[in-house]
């Protein structure tokens, strides 16, 4: 299994652009969240998939986030526009099915630079 | 509430020593305590979980010990190596499913 993967890894963009990180979760796991790591603020939770439907979105920090999971197998976070302040380390984890359900496997994560 | 406090931030410890790293919780509701390991440049991965029914889970030189009515569980790292050396992170799971509640990390540099 090619685990969770995330495109791309590393984006540089500037003030204003709009930037569309995306993930494909692990075949078979029905459960898709979005993190946001920083120094300052940690491991943020953004937001949650189960089963393609969005269940928890408290976390996106306000309108100019916006995440779709169109199907099972692909899932995307998009930023417009981007602000500096939106630099940060994004993770798309995922998670289901077995005893273990409840453990989450992360992607590589999407290194987000904005100028 | 469904913080999940966690302490130290950082933490160096001598190779050979013990590591210990603490968390705190307060919702009653979680039922799953997991801790994750986190390398540079890489996402975090599960290194070992505990529930609720026991006091202790060891796995090599990782143990969870956990204490329901204090609300607190931690890490204890014994014989700590160099290739330990990355950023730890508790969490707490409930009713809300599969969602996890972080603490906010601790960096651990293990001296050779």
């Amino acid at each position: 299994d090619a685990g969770v993967i995330q495109s791309p890894r590393h984006e540089v963009t500037e003030m204003g652009q709009e930037v569309t990180l995306r993930c494909k979760p692990i075949s078979g796991h029905n459960s898709l969240f979005w993190y946001r790591q920083t120094m300052m603020r940690g491991l943020e939770l953004l937001i949650y998939f189960n089963n393609n439907v969005p269940i928890d979105d408290s976390g996106m920090p306000e309108d100019r986030f916006s995440a779709k999971m169109p199907n099972a197998s692909f899932s995307t976070l998009k930023i417009q526009p981007s602000e500096p302040r939106d630099s940060a380390v994004y993770f798309c984890a995922s998670s289901g099915g077995g005893a273990t359900y409840n453990e989450q496997f992360f992607g590589p994560g999407t290194r987000l630079t904005v100028l | 509430q469904q913080q999940v406090k966690q302490s130290p931030q950082s933490l160096i410890v001598q190779k050979g020593g013990i590591s210990i790293i603490n968390c705190a919780y307060e919702n009653t509701a979680f039922d799953y305590f997991p801790w994750y390991q986190q390398f540079p440049g890489k996402g975090p991965a599960l290194l070992i979980a505990i529930r609720p029914d026991v006091s202790e889970k060891k796995e090599g030189r990782f143990t969870i010990s956990f204490n329901k009515s204090a609300k607190q569980f931690s890490l204890h790292i014994m014989d700590s190596q160099p290739g330990d050396s990355a950023t730890y992170f508790c969490a707490a799971s409930g009713n809300a499913g599969n969602m996890l509640t972080f603490g906010g990390g601790t960096r651990l540099m293990v001296k050779p």
